[in-house]
C-alpha cells in the first residue's frame, strides 16, 4: 500500500499570506496526486489532480507541483474561505489512500 | 449538474447488515467509473471500494474485503454497497464518488454522505 504523508498537521495563517502544504509518497506515483478540500461539515471537493492540474472552477490562487514521491499545494494567498482541512490523494496503485490531511487554521 | 445522494445508512447492531444506494444525476452514469469512500466524524477519508463504468471490475480496501460488495444499476443511475458482518469501526459516514474520467481515479464530484452507526 502506498502510504502518503501530509505535513504540516496543522498551517496557522493569516488572510493574505502563502500557504505551502506538502505530501509525500511512500514510494513513486508519478504524478498522479490529487488534492482535495474540505470544509466542516461537507464534502471533499477536487481542487487539484494529476499533480498540476486545476479542476473546473478552482480559482487560479491554488496550484500544485510535484512528481515522483514528493508533492506541493500552494494558495498564494489566503482567502477567508481557504480556510479548511486539505488532503491528498494517489491513483497509481490499489488501494486507492488518502493522507491523513493538512489544517489550514486562521492564526 | 451533476448530483449524488446517497440513502440507506442509519443505526444498525455489531454483526449486522446494511445496504447503501447512491441515485446518480447530471451526467450519463453508465460512462464513469463510481467509488465509495468513507470518513469517520472529524477523521480521514479512507477509500472503500470502486466499479468501472460497466461493473465488470470492481476493488476493495482489504479492511472491507470479503465483507462489502459494490454493485450497479446503470439503467436505474444507482451504486450499491452491501455492507455485511458490520463492526463498531464501520462507524463512519459514507460518501459516493464520481471519477473525473474513465480510468482516472480521482473523484470530481462527491455526495453529501451517508452516516452508518454500528452499535448494540
Amino acid at each position: 500500500e502506498i502510504v502518503l504523508t501530509q505535513s504540516p498537521g496543522t498551517l496557522s495563517l493569516s488572510p493574505g499570506e502563502r500557504a505551502t502544504l506538502s505530501c509525500r509518497a511512500s514510494r513513486g506515483i508519478r504524478s498522479h496526486l490529487a488534492w482535495y478540500q474540505q470544509k466542516p461539515g461537507q464534502a471533499p471537493r477536487l481542487l487539484i489532480y494529476d499533480s498540476s492540474n486545476r479542476a473546473t472552477g478552482i480559482p487560479a490562487r491554488f496550484s500544485g507541483s510535484g512528481s515522483g514521491t514528493d508533492f506541493t499545494l500552494t494558495i498564494s494567498s489566503l482567502e477567508a474561505e481557504d480556510f479548511a482541512v486539505y488532503f491528498c490523494q494517489q491513483r497509481t496503485d490499489w488501494p486507492l489512500t488518502f493522507g491523513g490531511g493538512t489544517k489550514v487554521e486562521i492564526k | 449538474e451533476v448530483q449524488l445522494l446517497e440513502s440507506g445508512g442509519g443505526l444498525v447492531q455489531p454483526g449486522g447488515s446494511l445496504r447503501l444506494s447512491c441515485a446518480a444525476s447530471g451526467f450519463t452514469f453508465g460512462m464513469y467509473a463510481m467509488s465509495w469512500v468513507r470518513q469517520a466524524p472529524g477523521k480521514g477519508l479512507e477509500w472503500v471500494s470502486a466499479i468501472s463504468a460497466t461493473g465488470d471490475k470492481t476493488y476493495y480496501a482489504d479492511s472491507v474485503k470479503g465483507r462489502f460488495t459494490i454493485s450497479r444499476d446503470n439503467s436505474k443511475n444507482t451504486l450499491y454497497l452491501q455492507m455485511n458482518s458490520l463492526t463498531a469501526e464501520d462507524t463512519v459516514v459514507y460518501y459516493c464518488t464520481k471519477v473525473k474520467a474513465t480510468s482516472d481515479w480521482f473523484f470530481d464530484s462527491w455526495g453529501q454522505g451517508t452516516l452508518v452507526t454500528v452499535s448494540s
